[in-house]
C-alpha cells in the first residue's frame, strides 16, 4: 500500500509569510506525529494525534505553530509569521494504535529566505 | 532527560569493508531501540529495532544488539556496499510518552 505523503516537497517563503504543509498517513494509521528536521540534526518532536485530537503539542516550539488533523486521517502543519529559523526539513510520521514503529514520510523541505 | 549519542560522521569507508557505528543512550527504564536509515532523496526508514536488553535486530546485513549493561547499540555490517550510503539515525521510544528521541545521525560514505 501506499506509504505516507507529504505536499508540497519544497517550499520557499518570505519572512512573515503563512506557510501550511500537508501529511496523508497511511491508511487505517491512527497515530500521526509531526517531527522538524534542522540541518546536521535529527528530527525533533513537534506534535502527535491520536484520532482527531492533539495528544501532545509538547514539541511545538512557539504558538506560531499549530497542526489539526479534523477527520483523524490527513494532518496540515500551519505556520505563521514564519522566521528564517524555520527552515528545516518537516517530517510526518504514522503509525497503528498500540504499535511503536512509525513510518515516515519524505518530508518537506522549508526555506524562509 | 531521554538522549541518544551516536558517532559524529563522516564516515567513509571502502566497499566490503566492516562498519561499525557507535549509539550509546540515556534512559529512565528500558526504551526500545531503533535504527532509521535515510537514502538520498528519500524518507527516514526503519531499518531495524530491538525491545528488551540482549535483543539482536537485523536487516540487510546490518545488525545492533542492545546491550543493557552498556547502555549501548552499535550498528554493525560485515561488509558493506556503494548502495549503504545513507545517514544512518539511532533512536529510542521513550517509556512515559512513546516519543521517538533520535541522535544526530550519521553519514556514511561508501567508495566503490
Amino acid at each position: 500500500g501506499a506509504g505516507v505523503s507529504q505536499t508540497p516537497s519544497n517550499k520557499v517563503t518570505e519572512k512573515g509569510k503563512y506557510v501550511e504543509l500537508r501529511c496523508d498517513p497511511i491508511s487505517g494509521h491512527t497515530a500521526l506525529y509531526w517531527y522538524r528536521q534542522s540541518l546536521g540534526q535529527g528530527p525533533e518532536f513537534l506534535i502527535y494525534f491520536q484520532g482527531t485530537g492533539a495528544a501532545d503539542d509538547s514539541g511545538l516550539p512557539n504558538d506560531r505553530f499549530f497542526a489539526v488533523r479534523p477527520e483523524g486521517s490527513v494532518s496540515t502543519l500551519k505556520i505563521q509569521r514564519t522566521e528564517r529559523g524555520d527552515s528545516a526539513v518537516y517530517l510526518c510520521a504514522s503509525s497503528r494504535l498500540g504499535q511503536e514503529t512509525q513510518y515516515f514520510g519524505p518530508g518537506t523541505r522549508l526555506l524562509v529566505l | 532527560g531521554d538522549s541518544v549519542t551516536q558517532m559524529e560522521g563522516p564516515v567513509t569507508l571502502s566497499e566490503e569493508a566492516f562498519l561499525t557505528i557507535n549509539c550509546t543512550y540515556t534512559a529512565t527504564g528500558y526504551p526500545s531501540l531503533f535504527w532509521y536509515v535515510q537514502y538520498p532523496g528519500e524518507g527516514l526508514q526503519l531499518l531495524l529495532k530491538a525491545t528488551k536488553a540482549d535483543d539482536k535486530g537485523s536487516n540487510k546485513g546490518f545488525e545492533a544488539t542492545y546491550r543493557k549493561e552498556t547502555t549501548s547499540f552499535h550498528l554493525e555490517k560485515g561488509s558493506v556496499q556503494v548502495s549503504d550510503s545513507a545517514v544512518y539515525f539511532c533512536a529510542l521510544n521513550r517509556i512515559r510518552d512513546d516519543k521517538i528521541i533520535f541522535g544526530k545521525g550519521t553519514r556514511l560514505h561508501i567508495l566503490p
